[in-house]
């Protein structure tokens, strides 16, 4: 499927590293989010790009940085990271309603990270 | 409380059996319910929405009871390749934000 694509599959990167993890979606949504999953733990989201809007997850720490230049791609700009930023990022989008009831999310196939 | 709950299991039954999936979400306003399936090491994959009056695809049946807050998945007839991680997925209230469950491990064994 290429409803979704992610670049790069697999990354490994030292703590002093500067990245980028790309996302772009073929689907005519309006809504993209990045995702961490970490073993053993639930999809955890980290921020939301919806009707030019960016919504935050409080908790994630400042070296993760987004950008949503236009509706189909979205970015994640990695700095200093360290060993338990290790895990798959993933990408999703959907169509979004201003209220109400939402639409499912697709995802891509992730980026596995490794911080050594 | 977990927004979303669901017994991580794993689940292990024979081709062929009946198992069924619970989930429990804590968010009364929430408005939109979704079984996704996930394989290992793959990203998760929509299995089906979760409707108000019960719905059905093929052989999984999914029901959702607002008054209790609890959504079930119920697989028929098991396949080898029904083997996978299935996600109980709900909207954080009115928001665009989908809360996710930690999943239900299922292996069918021939």
């Amino acid at each position: 499927e290429t409803g979704v694509t992610q670049t790069p599959r697999h990354l490994v990167m030292g703590m002093t590293n500067k990245k980028s993890l790309k996302c772009e979606q073929h689907l005519g949504h309006n809504a993209m989010y990045w995702y961490k999953q970490s073993a053993k733990k639930p999809l955890e989201l980290m921020f939301v790009y919806s009707l030019e809007e960016r919504v935050e997850n409080n908790s994630v720490p400042s070296r993760f940085s987004p950008e949503c230049p236009n509706s189909s791609h979205l970015f994640l700009h990695l700095h200093t990271l360290q060993p338990e930023d290790s895990a798959l990022y993933l990408c999703a989008s959907s169509q979004r309603r201003t209220q109400g009831a939402i639409y499912e999310q697709y995802f891509g196939p992730g980026t596995r990270l490794t911080v050594t | 409380r977990k927004e979303v709950e669901q017994d991580p299991g794993p689940f292990n039954v024979p081709e062929g059996a009946t198992v069924a999936f619970n989930c429990t979400y804590s968010n009364s306003a929430s408005q939109s319910f979704f079984w996704y399936r996930q394989d290992c090491r793959k990203e998760p994959k929509l299995l089906m929405s979760v409707y108000s009056s019960g719905n059905e695809d093929g052989r999984f049946t999914a029901q959702l009871n607002r008054a209790s807050q609890y959504i079930s998945l119920l697989i028929r007839d098991s396949k080898l390749s029904d083997s996978a991680t299935y996600l109980c997925v709900v909207n954080e209230g009115n928001t665009g934000k989908l809360i996710f469950g930690q999943g239900t491990t299922l292996q069918v064994k021939p």
